[in-house]
Formats: C-alpha cells, sequence, structure tokens
C-alpha cells in the first residue's frame, strides 16, 4: 500500500530554533500534500494544503510566514516552523494524496514537537 | 465549511461485543469518506475509504456505511478485541477536508 515517510518523529529545541519537518510518499507520487496539527486529546486541524510546484493554501488563523511549506517534488513536502516558541509545541501530521480528489489521503506517523 | 461530528466521544465495552461508531457530517458534496483509527502518539491508519457513490465498504471485523442524503456514516466493528482500543477518525473529503473529533474506543479482556 501507499506509504507515506515523515521525518523526524520526535524533536525537542530551545525556543527561537527553526525546525524543519520533512514529509515523503515512498511509492506513489502526491501531487496534493495536507499538513495537520494536532494538541493532546484534540482532533487533527488542517494547517495548510500543498500542491507540487505552488504556493501553499493556508487555513485561516495559520500564519504563513511562521509555517513555512514548500512542495518542490511530488514526493516531498517540507514544513518548517520558524522561530518557534513553546506555544508551537504539538503533533504535526502529513498527509499525501493523488491528483483526483476522490482519492484516499495516506498519512505519515507524525513528528512530537517540543519547544524548551 | 464541512462540520464533522462524531459518537459517542468515547466507549468502553468488553471484548467481544459488536458495536457501531457514528460519524455526522453538514456538507453532502463529499468526494469519499475515510475512517482512521489514531494509537496514542501515533500517526493515522486508514482504515476504510467509501466513494460517495458507494453505499459501504468491509474489511475482517470492520463496516462502515455511507448515506450522503442524511450526512451520515457508521463504522461496525464485529467481534471487538483488545487490540482494537485506540481513537477512530472519520474524515469528509469535499471542499474543506475535515476531522471529526473522534471517538475513543476501550476494548477490555
Amino acid at each position: 500500500g501507499a506509504v507515506v515517510s515523515q521525518h523526524p518523529s520526535w524533536v525537542i529545541c530551545k525556543s527561537g530554533t527553526s525546525v524543519k519537518i520533512e514529509c515523503r510518499s515512498l511509492d506513489f507520487q502526491a501531487t496534493t500534500m495536507f499538513w495537520y496539527r494536532q494538541f493532546p486529546k484534540q482532533s487533527l486541524m488542517l494547517m495548510a494544503t500543498s500542491n507540487e510546484g505552488s504556493k501553499a493554501t493556508y487555513e485561516q488563523g495559520v500564519e504563513k510566514d511562521k509555517f513555512l511549506i514548500n512542495h518542490a517534488s511530488l514526493t516531498l513536502s517540507t514544513l518548517t516552523v520558524t522561530s518557534a516558541h513553546p506555544e508551537d509545541s504539538s503533533f504535526y501530521i502529513c498527509s499525501a494524496r493523488v491528483v483526483r480528489a476522490n482519492q484516499p489521503q495516506h498519512f505519515g506517523d507524525g513528528t512530537r514537537l517540543s519547544i524548551l | 465549511k464541512q462540520e464533522v461530528t462524531q459518537i459517542p466521544a468515547a466507549l468502553s465495552v468488553p471484548e467481544g461485543e459488536n458495536l457501531v461508531l457514528n460519524c455526522s457530517f453538514t456538507d453532502s458534496a463529499i468526494y469519499n469518506l475515510q475512517w482512521f483509527r489514531q494509537d496514542p502518539g501515533k500517526g493515522l491508519t486508514s482504515l476504510l475509504l467509501i466513494q460517495s457513490s458507494q453505499r459501504e465498504q468491509t474489511s475482517g471485523r470492520l463496516n462502515a456505511s455511507l448515506d450522503k442524503s442524511s450526512g451520515r456514516s457508521t463504522l461496525y466493528i464485529a467481534a471487538s478485541q483488545p487490540g482494537d482500543s485506540a481513537t477512530y477518525l472519520c474524515k469528509g473529503s469535499g471542499s474543506r477536508l475535515t476531522f471529526g473529533e473522534g471517538t475513543q474506543l476501550t476494548v477490555n479482556p
């Protein structure tokens, strides 16, 4: 089946650091990738949708200068949390899908980000 | 914006019981509906995908149904096992991609 690899799985860093999270589709071409954030005991909240070669579409309330998304190839999207602060600590999950909207989304295993 | 509601929020059952998880959504213009499970601290595992033209899908002990007209989907788990304990999430794929809050299932040995 389709596999999405997310790296790293756990990050602990100091406040003010920028952190990059990678999301790769290993055996299919992901024209669309999605980034979610999940706080403890809450559901996933969509942050942004990125299409390969285009600028990401951010959800309302998500700062695009804070959360930089790059989807430069059909198998890789990156999320960079710039100048991270403790309130950015969360579980970040990516998912990927082929071009057609009726196809399933495949999820990575998530990245737990802890900002000290 | 698509609103997705899952009932119940939490469910605890003894091993062997059959159970039903409910998902309702406000926007019937969905392409498909997916059911996932999430184990604590982990990502999502896709369980079943129902296309908008389908009414149900089955995989092993799992059966998911979709009624677009009423905006509802159910996930039926037969003969539940302790390994089924997880949070179950539904997600509609349409104009807005939204998750429900999930049902936290505990199956007791």
